[in-house]
């Protein structure tokens, strides 16, 4: 079966640091995806990816970049952290072999910035 | 563009009970419709999909969906509810390329016993 992994399940970090979240995916997952979760707003996409090195912006990028330098591994980056940061961060990966291939989701990591 | 609308917040239902949840989507082109669960803590499990052909989509868990056109509705359903169906449900529509989703705000569900 499809495994997404994400390195931390709760983090806690302060206000002004470079944070970082790790997703690694054990499939051959061409797309990979990081969205923010909040109450009463489901899920908006920050950034995906659809190949090594290659990102596009999500509906929400302000405030964070991304890095993929291998195919498994897609890495969140806040650059400074702020409050409004606070929140559930899952990814998700898909294969990309044919239109409409479902993502794939991690069990999220749940951040907050203080 | 693409949205997604789930009209309710939060349903509670008896376990036994039948239960419907609500989507609305707007799309202009034929859409590829999913629903996804997120238990409690967990991230988000695909239920169903729906691409084309038959209008009624059978998923896991004993869940169904009906995509129908006339109402842009793709709502999903289950003719008897188990406490452990509680979970919040998301609906979401393929946007653009590789995979993209658009997803709806989400439906709560609490299940009674």
């Amino acid at each position: 079966d499809v495994k997404v992994t994400q390195s931390s399940r709760y983090l806690v970090k302060r206000t002004g640091e470079k944070v970082f979240l790790e997703c690694v995916q054990d499939m051959d997952h061409e797309n990979m995806f990081w969205y923010r979760q909040d109450p009463g707003l489901g899920l908006r996409l920050i950034y995906f990816s659809y190949d090594v090195k290659m990102k596009e912006k999500g509906d929400i990028p302000e405030g964070y970049s991304v890095s993929r330098e291998k195919k498994e591994r897609f890495s969140l980056i806040l650059e400074s952290a702020s409050t409004n940061q606070t929140s559930m961060y899952l990814c998700a990966g898909s294969t990309g072999q044919g239109i409409g291939e479902p993502q794939h989701f991690g069990d999220g990591t749940r951040l907050s910035i203080l | 563009a693409q949205s997604v609308t789930q009209p309710d917040i939060h349903i509670t239902v008896s376990e036994g009970a039948s239960l419907e949840l609500r989507c609305n989507y707007s799309y202009g082109a034929t859409p590829y419709l999913f629903w996804y669960v997120q238990s409690p803590g967990q991230g988000l499990q695909l239920l169903l999909k729906y691409f084309s052909g038959d209008t009624l989509v059978q998923g896991i868990k004993g869940f169904e969906a009906e995509f129908k056109r006339s109402q842009s509705s793709f709502n999903l359903r289950k003719p008897s509810v188990h406490w452990s169906d509680a979970a919040e449900y998301f609906c979401a529509v393929l946007t653009g390329t590789a995979s993209k989703l658009t997803f709806g705000t989400g439906t709560r569900l609490q299940v009674t016993l």
